[in-house]
């Protein structure tokens, strides 16, 4: 099993549309999560961290399962502009997953 | 500040042939890191860096080098380039005492092993 697995997707939606990914890890003792993006062919950039309570920041949702061991991003009214892969990272050595790629059609 | 700077952009080498991918941050961050990224495989973590003068393997280490004189600079070495290397190298850096922190990339260096 490899240590972070994501959904590679493509999910593809429409506009205004709630699609929400989900990445599953395997060492239960990890502390750290986040969330990056990455634009085709450009460098990831944080798009947020992951806290125990749960986090939101505009139209973002992150939330972490720590019994089931995954965590996941809810993008509420997508817009065109969301179009990109995600990655999912666990800490310490930050561990990334294979990204799961989001295009948003008009 | 110009944050993570990576050079070259793009490479052609031959097999056989060695360089070195140069990266530099002016954050004074003090932990550095280079992965590489292949087509569905995710980023990779290649070897990292916790300050000057220390450094440590990541997952996929074989084949590189790499060294850390100053806080500013952490160039990763291809020995002896492959074809398995062909792959899109990004160097990283972030503050703090450990991995619970941003990571900041650079634009990246695409390499092609022929």
């Amino acid at each position: 099993r490899k240590e972070v697995e994501q959904d590679p997707g493509p999910f593809n939606v429409p506009e205004g549309a709630t699609v929400a990914f989900n990445c599953t890890y395997s060492n239960s003792a990890s502390q750290s999560f986040f969330w990056y993006r990455q634009d085709c062919r450009k460098e990831p950039k944080l798009l947020m961290s992951v806290y125990s309570s749960g986090n939101e920041d505009g139209r973002f949702t992150a939330q972490l399962n720590r019994a089931s061991q995954y965590i996941s991003l809810l993008i509420r009214d997508s817009k065109l502009s969301d179009s990109a892969t995600y990655l999912c990272v666990v800490g310490g050595k930050l561990i990334f997953g294979q990204g799961t790629e989001l295009s948003v059609k008009p | 500040n110009a944050g993570v700077t990576q050079t070259p952009k793009f490479q052609v080498l031959k097999t056989g042939q060695s360089m070195t991918l140069q990266c530099a941050q002016d954050m004074n961050h003090e932990y550095m890191s280079w992965y590489r990224q292949d087509p569905g495989m995710g980023l990779r973590l290649i070897h990292y860096s916790v300050g000057a003068g220390i450094t440590d393997q990541g997952e996929v280490p074989n084949g590189y080098n790499v060294s850390r004189s100053t806080t500013e600079d952490f160039p990763l070495r291809l020995l002896s380039a492959a074809p398995s290397q062909t792959s899109v190298y990004f160097c990283a850096s972030s503050a703090g005492s450990g991995f619970s922190y941003e990571q900041y990339f650079g634009p990246g260096t695409r390499l092609t092993v022929t």
